[in-house]
C-alpha cells in the first residue's frame, strides 16, 4: 500500500464508451500525475497538477482529459478512444516545495485499460 | 518533452554478478534525479533522490552517483541476488516541476 490508490484495476472498453479513471491520494501531497505504459515503450507523462497548475504533454490526444478538483484526486475522463490507446495508466504523487523540486513520488497499482 | 535515456535497455547477469547501468538527462534546469525500482505486478518504488553535483547515495548493494555537469548518473547493484531482478528506472526532475523518465533498464538475475 503506497497511499496512492487507483480505481478500477482493469478496464475493458468499446470505442464509442466513456469511462473516467479515478486516483486518490491519502499522503497530502500538492502534484499530481498520469503516466501512460505502452508495451516497450517507456513510461509517457501525459499530464502534471501541481500548486494548482496543470502542465500537460501536448502529444496526448484530446479524447484523454484530466481533471483535479482538489489536491488529493485526479481523475483521467476517456472517450472515443483507440484500440492503440491500450495500455497501463499510472497516477503518481509528490510534493514539491518551490525551486527544490520534487520529494519522491509514489505510484498507484495501475489501471490496465482495453479498448476494443 | 525532455530527453531521458537509460542504457542497456535490459541485462541478464548470473547470481552474485555485479553490474551497473546509465541514465542520461539534460544539464540544464536540474532539480533532482531519481532513481526507482519496477517489480512485475507491482507499483515503481523509488529508490534514490538525488540532487548535488556528486552525490553518492546507497541502500544495501544498491548504490548511485551524480554528475550533474555532464548530465549522467549511475546505478549499481553489487552481488546480484534473484530478487534484484526488475526494471529501474530514472527519472529528471526539472525546473518547471515535471518527473521525466527514462525507458528503464530490465534486469534479469539469474540463480
Amino acid at each position: 500500500e503506497t497511499g496512492v490508490t487507483q480505481t478500477p484495476r482493469h478496464l475493458v472498453m468499446g470505442m464509442t464508451n466513456k469511462k473516467s479513471l479515478k486516483c486518490e491520494q491519502h499522503l497530502g501531497h500538492n502534484a499530481m500525475y498520469w503516466y501512460k505504459q505502452s508495451a516497450k515503450k517507456p513510461l509517457e507523462l501525459m499530464f502534471v497538477y501541481s500548486l494548482e497548475e496543470r502542465v500537460e504533454n501536448n502529444s496526448v490526444p484530446s479524447r484523454f482529459s484530466p481533471e483535479c478538483p482538489n489536491s488529493s484526486h485526479l481523475f483521467l475522463h476517456l472517450h472515443t478512444l483507440q484500440p492503440e490507446d491500450s495500455a497501463l495508466y499510472l497516477c503518481a504523487s509528490s510534493q514539491i516545495a518551490p525551486r527544490q523540486g520534487n520529494t519522491e513520488a509514489f505510484f498507484g497499482q495501475g489501471t490496465r485499460l482495453t479498448v476494443v | 518533452i525532455l530527453n531521458v535515456e537509460q542504457s542497456p535497455q535490459s541485462l541478464h547477469v548470473q547470481e552474485g554478478d555485479s553490474t551497473n547501468f546509465t541514465c542520461s538527462f539534460p544539464s540544464s534546469n536540474f532539480y533532482a534525479l531519481h532513481w526507482y525500482r519496477w517489480e512485475t505486478a507491482k507499483s515503481p518504488e523509488a529508490l534514490f533522490v538525488m540532487t548535488l553535483n556528486g552525490d553518492e547515495k546507497k541502500k544495501g548493494r544498491i548504490s548511485a552517483t551524480l554528475n550533474t555537469k555532464e548530465g549522467y548518473s549511475y546505478l549499481y547493484i553489487k552481488g546480484s541476488q534473484p530478487e534484484d531482478s526488475a526494471t529501474y528506472l530514472c527519472a529528471f526532475n526539472n525546473a518547471g516541476n515535471m518527473l521525466t523518465f527514462g525507458g528503464g533498464t530490465r534486469l534479469m538475475v539469474k540463480p
